[in-house]
């Protein structure tokens, strides 16, 4: 059971958008920056958005994030069929003094 | 361009030992806050442990709190990961992760993690 909780699949079909959800408690997300990986198959993970809605270096505009209070989204907009893959939330956690991780969104381009 | 090497994934059985490193190139490596992050097989991502610039803060993950220890060699551009007392529970690819940052390792994490190495397996079984 994941501290950060994320839906465990989406799906759609190319050229739409997509909303992933991450939900926290005030330890984590409630004080601390969230940030989102993308894992495509077989791939080490990648920086997709940092302090919560930042994009990193080298990743598209059809990426974007954003928090309120606990919970935090992940936005792919004009969704393409190199977008699927599994996205991870994170966050600094206060009470256990670690990073935590949501369980994982696999995304599927229909 | 930031490069990230693993080495010193293994088979082993449990209870026994195993260092994995992290070759650092691409960038001052002792300006920024390091961390070791795994993934079981099918499974998510945890992060294990995480270590400040000067290697003077660490901090663990409460599954292997006791059993592993991280440590870094600024002057070899290294990172490392001493795990003890493995479990099958420890089977993973382990990824070496930079910071964007040499603040703190709390608030480093903040920043992100931005450069990934390609992972080492360690496989624990009997």
């Amino acid at each position: 059971q994941s501290v950060l909780t994320q839906p465990p699949s989406v799906s759609e079909v190319p050229g739409q958008r997509v909303t992933i959800s991450c939900s926290g408690s005030r330890s984590n997300i409630g004080q601390h920056a969230v940030n989102w990986f993308q894992q495509l198959p077989g791939k080490a993970p990648r920086l997709l958005i940092f302090y919560n809605d930042l994009p990193a270096s080298g990743v598209t505009g059809r990426f974007s994030g954003s928090k309120i209070g606990t919970s935090a989204s992940l936005v792919i907009s004009e969704l393409q069929s190199e977008d699927e893959a599994e996205y991870y939330c994170s966050a600094w956690d206060d009470r256990l003094n670690v990073v935590v991780f949501g369980g994982g969104t696999k995304v599927t381009v229909l | 361009e930031v490069q990230l090497v693993e080495s010193g994934g293994a088979f082993l059985q449990p209870g026994g030992s195993l260092r994995l490193s992290c070759a650092a190139s691409g960038f001052t490596f002792g300006n920024f806050v390091m961390a070791w992050v795994r993934q079981a097989p099918g499974k998510g991502l945890e992060w294990v442990s995480g270590i400040s610039d000067n290697g003077g803060s660490t901090y663990y993950a409460a599954s292997v709190q006791g059993r592993f220890t991280v440590s870094r060699d600024n002057t070899k551009n290294t990172l490392f990961l001493q795990m003890n007392n493995v479990r099958d529970e420890d089977t993973a690819v382990y990824y070496c992760a930079k910071t964007n940052s040499g603040l703190s390792v709390e608030s480093a994490m903040e920043v992100g993690l931005g450069d990934w190495g390609q992972g080492t397996l360690v496989t624990v079984s009997s």
